[in-house]
């Protein structure tokens, strides 16, 4: 089966602008969590989501938001964008709460640089 | 709070030897407990996990982990490494209340050949 999808794969902003990422799950999944990662500060929690709600919200300024849709597909936004979101963006994809043993599969990454 | 610790910013194996990458952990209640590998710019790949039962974990690639409930570790292992075995790897604690998954801050395995 389909594993997850980002996109798109490498973006390069100018600061300021916003930025807007896409992840598709795995058919079937219904959590889908981001994160960023940089050379830094390691892997760092954004946001989950299940069933179109935000569950759980690391500790990220307002310029970070998400959404999931119906179809358990999420998008992330960052807007005003900083040199300091240069980064790997993670998305996950799990079957949510309800399983906890499962484990989450991992996208590909979507690399943004800020310039 | 659940956390992991990876307590080795790398490791450094010869080919055909045994290698070890540990972590520990810090959980209330049952632990879920995963191993990661991250090729470079690329996402993370699920290696193995703990949920309950047997102690020893096998997982993909040649991978095992060994869960130590006492010593509160999780350490991964493979018998015989490879030069395709360098990547960074990630342990992580799935929070059994809110679903989410806590990363150690990664361990660099470099084996050479």
């Amino acid at each position: 089966k389909a594993g997850v999808t980002q996109t798109p794969r490498y973006l390069i902003k100018t600061r300021g602008q916003q930025v807007t990422l896409s992840c598709s799950p795995i058919s079937g999944h219904r959590s889908v969590s981001w994160y960023q990662q940089t050379p830094g500060q390691g892997l760092q929690f954004l946001f989950e989501y299940f069933s179109e709600t935000q569950r759980n919200k690391g500790n990220f300024p307002g310029r970070f938001s998400g959404r999931q849709f119906s179809n358990s597909r999420s998008e992330m936004n960052v807007s005003t964008l900083e040199l300091g979101d240069s980064a790997l963006y993670l998305c996950a994809s799990s079957f949510g709460p309800t399983d906890p043993n499962t484990e989450a599969f991992f996208g590909q990454g979507t690399r943004l640089t800020v310039v | 709070a659940q956390s992991v610790a990876q307590p080795e910013d790398q490791v450094n194996v010869a080919e055909g030897n045994p290698l070890t990458v540990k972590c520990t952990y810090s959980v209330s209640g049952n632990p879920y407990l995963f191993w990661y590998v991250q090729y470079p710019n690329r996402g993370l790949q699920f290696l193995l996990k703990y949920i309950t039962g047997d102690n020893l974990v096998k997982g993909s690639y040649g991978f095992e982990a060994e869960f130590n409930k006492s010593q509160t570790s999780f350490h991964l292992k493979k018998p015989s490494a490879l030069v395709s075995d360098s990547a960074l790897y990630f342990c992580a604690v799935r929070d059994g209340n809110t679903d989410k998954l806590i990363f150690g801050t990664g361990t660099r395995l470099q084996v050479f050949p």
